[in-house]
């Protein structure tokens, strides 16, 4: 299957500060970027859908401007979790769907789980 | 009701045995249906993709899908403990929908 590369895997930030996450489709081109975050035994709850070039579309109860998200290139979207808190604290998980025949599939990076002491 | 349910287990089972994991949904605009597997502290991984109703097979893993009772399994035949993970399912109306996905079922399966 197709590869998405996530990173970092984990990062450890102090309050306040702001953390950001990269997404890269590293052998197809990825038309939309999904951005998920995920508590601990717990499903994936999906943030936002971003299209290359274009604004991302929040779901409801997230913050845009807490969580920006950019997707300048098919191949790269990038998520920044702002004035992170303690309660930012998760597991975030992007995912990536290109064209043609797999356009429905999507591919999964690795996961980053962040820690806001 | 949530618009899939997924019994959390977890589930465990000894080496060789065969495994039946399962999903029911709400949505009967659903058409495309998955199954992910994820490891610990991984991101989920594609294991199967099945369009509408019928059966899949690939190697030790079989999906199926009864658009009529609205119900998706996915078994494991010969189980490994390198199939011990949580799996999750997940489905969506159209090609370009977003994933619904389930709460995902811990497998562990002893040597």
């Amino acid at each position: 299957g197709a590869v998405v590369s996530q990173h970092p895997s984990w990062v450890i930030c102090k309050s306040g500060t702001s953390v950001k996450i990269e997404c890269r489709s590293l052998d197809f081109q990825a038309t939309t970027m999904f951005w998920y975050r995920q508590f601990p035994k717990q499903s994936l709850m999906l943030m936002a859908t971003s299209n290359e070039g274009s604004k991302a579309t929040y779901e409801q109860g997230v913050e845009k401007d807490k969580f920006l998200i950019n997707h300048a290139s098919l191949t790269l979207s990038t998520l920044t979790v702002t004035s992170a808190h303690p309660e930012d604290s998760s597991f975030y998980i992007c995912s990536a769907r290109g064209g043609g025949w797999w356009d429905t599939e999507a591919f999964f990076g690795q996961g980053t789980r962040l820690t806001v002491v | 009701q949530k618009e899939v349910e997924q019994d959390p287990g977890p589930l465990s089972v000894p080496e060789g045995a065969i495994v039946s994991l399962n999903c029911t949904y709400s949505n009967s605009a659903f058409q495309y249906f998955m199954w992910y597997r994820q490891y610990s502290r991984k991101g989920p991984e594609l294991l199967m993709y099945t369009y509408s109703s019928g059966n899949k097979e690939d190697g030790r893993f079989t999906a199926q899908v009864d658009k009529s009772s609205k119900y998706i399994s996915l078994f494991i035949r010969d189980s490994q403990p390198s199939d011990s993970a949580t799996y999750l399912c997940a489905m969506t109306g159209g090609s370009q929908g977003n994933l619904i996905f389930g709460k995902g079922t811990k497998l562990s399966v002893k040597p």
